[in-house]
């Protein structure tokens, strides 16, 4: 079944406490990318991939890192997470960088 | 960054009622393309836009680009039950590969 995939669903951390976020897509995608959800202000983007070893920050970067050394994964990174950066995350692919979005079912994050 | 102006914000409508929502940009965009979201799950692509002018339907929804680039409707006809959700629009602002969204708007259909 073509997908994408998070892990983990959900994660309760603590300020400072480095984690990351998986997500891995089966469909052969070259475009990947992170989103953050608050409620009020839809999705914005936080990092985006076009291919292996292409990254470029979104709108809201700061605080996230990401890598894509395989086509197919493309982890989410919080060096030193901060409550600010509770929120819902979603991790999304696509054929190419104009194409339809394919969405991860998402990963609730709580930082205390 | 920027984000897309979408309204209404909410709508609360009668089944059977038609929908119409828009969204607008300060900037041209090369696609738009309009999603929804239902609880406990990701967005999903219900119709894509790719040229100025183009009107696109899929069933009961209608979408069009606009022929400045900067705004998009959606229409959804005769409403039912399981319409309801969160419906995004969303595109990329010319000379980006960025996916900008708009801030939703939330759907409630009462029977």
């Amino acid at each position: 079944e073509a997908q994408v995939t998070q892990n983990p669903r959900y994660l309760i951390t603590v300020t400072g406490k480095k984690l990351t976020v998986t997500c891995s897509q089966n469909m052969n995608h070259e475009y990947m990318s992170w989103y953050r959800q608050d409620p009020g202000l839809g999705l914005r983007q936080i990092y985006y991939s076009m291919n292996v070893e292409v990254t470029d920050k979104g709108d809201v970067p700061e605080g996230y890192k990401v890598s894509r050394k395989e086509k197919r994964n493309f982890p989410l990174i919080l060096e030193s997470p901060s409550p600010n950066q509770t929120s819902l995350y979603f991790c999304a692919s696509s054929v190419g960088w104009d194409n339809e979005q394919f969405f991860g079912p998402g990963t609730r994050l709580t930082v205390l | 960054g920027q984000q897309l102006n979408q309204s209404p914000q909410s709508m609360f409508i009668q089944e059977g009622e038609d929908v119409s929502m828009n969204c607008t940009s300060s900037s041209i965009f090369n696609t738009w393309l309009w999603y929804k979201q239902e609880p406990g799950e990701g967005p999903v692509l219900l119709i894509a836009l790719y040229k100025a002018g183009e009107l696109t339907s899929n069933g009961r929804l209608t979408a069009q680009f606009g022929i400045t680039r900067k705004d998009s409707f959606l229409n959804i006809s005769a409403s039912i039950p399981s319409d309801v959700g969160i419906y995004f629009c969303a595109g990329q602002e010319a000379g980006t590969y960025k996916y900008i969204f708009g801030t939703g708007t939330r759907l409630k259909v009462l029977a």
